[in-house]
Order: structure tokens, then C-alpha cells, then sequence
């Protein structure tokens, strides 16, 4: 089945710096990749998801990039703010219809430090 | 607009006692269902999907069960809780692969 690694478990940067969460899949054949934001205590929430036909997606302050030839997409975060710490989760999609294929990485800690 | 409800909120329960869980959405019909399980440093579980009543897919054996006696109504399931029973848990809605998250359940079995 697929495997799903990310990192760093836990990253830290000054308020106002960039961040970048990077994951890794095992299985070729997943074509759907979204990122889930959860704030201490709450739900995760999607924030933005890419499809293996782009390279690239943007929305604001957050970017997604593929790199199907290696079998990895990072997270891109950038003119961070307090509002932006949280735990962050990768995963990867071999299903072509629900979520039930979705693999989740096991997440990734930001901090944004004042 | 379509909203997910989920409780209780915090649960504590002895070892070997029940487990019942609900989930209901509002707001769609025949939503694909989710249960998962969040536990520290190790990410989002799937426990069991619903593609529609009394239809119940289990992704990983376990102590526990789930039901879908209602279009709209997904319920997490135990006999007799084991410690290793204890985490967060998630009841989820698909729209095609994205997930729409209730606001999960903190399960500290003692």
C-alpha cells in the first residue's frame, strides 16, 4: 500500500520567514495531494490540494509544488504569521472517487515564533 | 450549507466498559462517512467508511465496530474498551477525496 513520510516533525521559524513542509510517497499511481491545517484543539481543515496533472498550485500566502518523478510535494508557507502555527498534515491518494485512499504523513508542528 | 456534528466532546471511560460515539451531517444526502483515529506523532488513522446505510468498510482489525443505521447518522462502536483504545477521534463527510472534519471526540480510557 502507500506510504506517506513527511518532515520535519516539528519546525520552528521567526514570524515574517518562510516555511516549507516537504513529503514523500511510496505508490506511483497517486494523483491527488492535499494539505490539512489543525489548530490545537480543532478540527483539521483542507487548505489547498494539487493533482498530479499540475506542478504547481497557489493560493495567497501558501503554495503546494509536485514532483512526480521523485514521488515528493512540499508545502510552502510564505510571510508567515501567528495564525499559521499549527500542525500540519500531507497525504496521498491512489482512489478515484472518495477519501478513502487518502494516506496520511504524520504531521508536522509549526511554530511561528514573535 | 452542510454540517458534521460529533460527540461527546471528551469521554473517560474504565477498561472493558462500552463505547458509543455518534456522527450526524446535515445539509447532504448520502455523504460517504469516516471514521479516523488521531494519535500523538502518529497522524490520521482510518478506521471504517460508509458509502451509504448499513454498508461498513473496516480498514484496520480491531476492538472496534461502526454502524450506519441512518442516511445521515455514522456511529464508532465498542464492546469492552481496551488501554489502547485511547485517542482522538475523528468522524469525517467526503465531497470525492476531500474531507470535511467533525470536531472529534478525546477518548482517555483508565
Amino acid at each position: 500500500g502507500e506510504n506517506v513520510e513527511q518532515h520535519p516533525s516539528t519546525l520552528s521559524v521567526q514570524e515574517g520567514d518562510s516555511a516549507v513542509i516537504k513529503c514523500t510517497y511510496s505508490d506511483s499511481a497517486s494523483n491527488y495531494f492535499p494539505w490539512y491545517k489543525q489548530e490545537l484543539g480543532k478540527r483539521p481543515q483542507l487548505i489547498i490540494d494539487i493533482r498530479s496533472n499540475v506542478g504547481e498550485k497557489k493560493d495567497q500566502r501558501i503554495a503546494v509544488t509536485l514532483n512526480k518523478t521523485a514521488k515528493h510535494f512540499s508545502l510552502h508557507i510564505t510571510e508567515t504569521q501567528p495564525e499559521d502555527s499549527a500542525v500540519y498534515f500531507c497525504a496521498a491518494s491512489t482512489s478515484g472517487g472518495g477519501a478513502d485512499g487518502l494516506t496520511f504523513g504524520k504531521g508536522t508542528h509549526l511554530i511561528i515564533q514573535p | 450549507s452542510q454540517t458534521i456534528h460529533q460527540w461527546p466532546a471528551t469521554l473517560v471511560q474504565p477498561v472493558g466498559s462500552p463505547l458509543s460515539l455518534e456522527c450526524t451531517v446535515e445539509g447532504t444526502s448520502n455523504p460517504n462517512l469516516y471514521w479516523y483515529r488521531q494519535a500523538a506523532g502518529r497522524g490520521l488513522q482510518l478506521l471504517f467508511y460508509s458509502v451509504g446505510i448499513g454498508q461498513i468498510s473496516s480498514e484496520v482489525p480491531q476492538n472496534l465496530s461502526a454502524s450506519r443505521p441512518q442516511d445521515r447518522q455514522f456511529i464508532l462502536s465498542s464492546k469492552k474498551l481496551l488501554l489502547s483504545d485511547s485517542g482522538f477521534y475523528l468522524c469525517a463527510w467526503g465531497l470525492g477525496e476531500k474531507l470535511f472534519f467533525g470536531s472529534g471526540t478525546q477518548l482517555s480510557v483508565l
